[in-house]
């Protein structure tokens, strides 16, 4: 079936520090990827919807220049946490689909601490 | 706008009993509603879909899906609990073109 990698599954750092995750479609071409982050016990709240090429969407609340979102090819999208504070602290979990009758898949997440 | 509903936030099963997962959706036009689990500190695994066709979804690791239009609701069920099925499913509907609208999510507890 449909694999999406994400990289890196665990973060920690200080405070200040930018990071990026990496999320990748192994076995498909993915024209949209999707960002989520998710509170514990909650549900995923979006973020931003990224096609290759383009831009990303971004959520009512998202900041852009916080989140940075790269969509450069069809199988790899990087989000980038610029200036990294605690209450970024979260789990992201990215996804991929490669058209719109296609489920998401899913990335097992990356859980970012920022002490 | 498109949205989901999953009423209760826990459900306790015995092993070997059936258990069903409540979900409702409220959307204009035709739905394409999803069921996804997820375990601890990992992402979300497609479970089924229902675009068109057959009420009855059928889908990974036994998992069924019952589409109702009439009384708007997408119920995950499942014959016989495993112990192994206790996670969080959650329960999406998609909204255009690509996005998904998830629900609160409920969490399973199948009991031995």
């Amino acid at each position: 079936g449909a694999v999406v990698s994400q990289h890196p599954s665990w973060v920690i750092c200080k405070s200040g520090t930018s990071v990026k995750i990496e999320c990748r479609s192994l076995d498909f071409q993915a024209t949209t990827m999707f960002w989520y982050r998710q509170f514990p016990k909650q549900s995923l709240m979006l973020m931003a919807t990224s096609n290759e090429g383009s831009k990303a969407t971004y959520e009512q609340g998202v900041e852009k220049d916080k989140f940075l979102i790269n969509h450069a090819s069809l199988t790899l999208s990087t989000l980038t946490v610029t200036s990294a504070h605690p209450e970024d602290s979260s789990f992201y979990i990215c996804s991929a689909t490669g058209s719109a009758n296609q489920p998401q898949h899913f990335g097992d997440g990356t859980r970012l601490s920022i002490l | 706008a498109q949205s989901v509903a999953q009423p209760e936030d826990q459900v306790n099963v015995a092993e070997g009993n059936p258990l069903t997962v409540k979900c409702t959706y409220s959307v204009s036009g035709n739905p394409y509603l999803f069921w996804y689990v997820q375990y601890p500190n990992r992402g979300l695994q497609f479970l089924l879909k229902y675009i068109t066709g057959d009420n009855l979804v059928k889908g990974s690791y036994g998992f069924e899906a019952e589409f109702n239009k009439s009384q708007t609701s997408f119920h995950l069920k499942k014959p016989s609990a495993l112990v192994s099925d206790s996670a969080l499913y959650f329960c999406a509907v998609r909204d255009i073109p690509t996005e998904l609208i998830f629900g609160a999510g409920t969490r399973l507890a199948v009991h031995p």
